[in-house]
């Protein structure tokens, strides 16, 4: 059983259009996180999102917005895509807390932009 | 300003030696939480081992254990009796009370190639 999963794996578009990846978890956790990995295998957060609030971290463009039907999803919309938007996007999810609760990663979906 | 770093962009290590990769991190909090995440070729990303700063006791998961210097504001972790399954990147990164949203921030990585 997969605990979180992303769709596509792999996805390749034109600048200029709009994307969707989809993202859905079955820990029954109750945050949900957008990274973006580069080509350099830096990995940067996008946006925390759980049942009580949206954070965003402040570097992302307008053009990235998360979506969320219910807690268990957490969709990544993508508007005017650019050559720099070229990366590797992981979903993860968790338990909200302090203490250890580890973040659980999707397989990642490769986006490539021409 | 980065808050995790991790010195060694690439590391070698002997078959069923052990090897120590480095992590700093930096933060006005006394209340955070480190974890290691390592990161195969084929791209997932799996957690290994977590320390909490009021944790006492240095953090182990079988091979895997991490070398905690809060003073220092270090967070080494050390493998032992590398396998040639351990080559991969490996991942350090900071929880921080303050910062919102529970999201973690991660250090560059570093690259571990284990030679037969």
């Amino acid at each position: 059983d997969t605990a979180v999963s992303q769709t596509p794996k792999y996805l390749v578009t034109q600048m200029g259009n709009d994307k969707s990846i989809k993202c859905e978890q079955n820990l029954g956790h109750d945050t949900m996180y957008w990274y973006k990995q580069d080509s350099k295998k830096f990995l940067k957060i996008m946006f925390s999102y759980n049942n009580k609030e949206l954070i965003i971290n402040e570097t992302v463009p307008n053009r990235f917005s998360p979506k969320s039907p219910d807690k268990a999803h957490l969709n990544l919309h993508i508007n005017s895509l650019e050559l720099g938007d070229s990366a590797v996007y992981f979903c993860a999810s968790s338990q909200y807390g302090t203490g250890g609760n580890e973040q659980f990663f999707g397989p990642g979906t490769r986006l490539t932009v021409l | 300003a980065q808050k995790i770093t991790q010195t060694q962009p690439g590391m070698f290590v002997q078959e069923k030696e052990a090897v120590t990769l480095d992590c700093t991190y930096d933060t006005s909090d006394q209340s955070y939480g480190l974890f290691w995440y390592k990161q195969p070729s084929s791209g997932e990303m799996i957690f290994l081992i977590y320390q909490g700063s009021y944790d006492e006791q240095n953090a182990t998961e079988g091979r895997y254990s991490l070398n905690f210097q809060k003073a220092r504001k270090s967070a080494n972790l050390v493998i032992s009796a590398s396998q040639l399954g351990d080559s991969a990147m490996y991942f350090c990164a900071m929880r921080e009370p303050n910062n919102a949203g529970n999201m973690l921030t991660f250090g560059g990585g570093t690259r571990l190639m284990v030679k037969p």
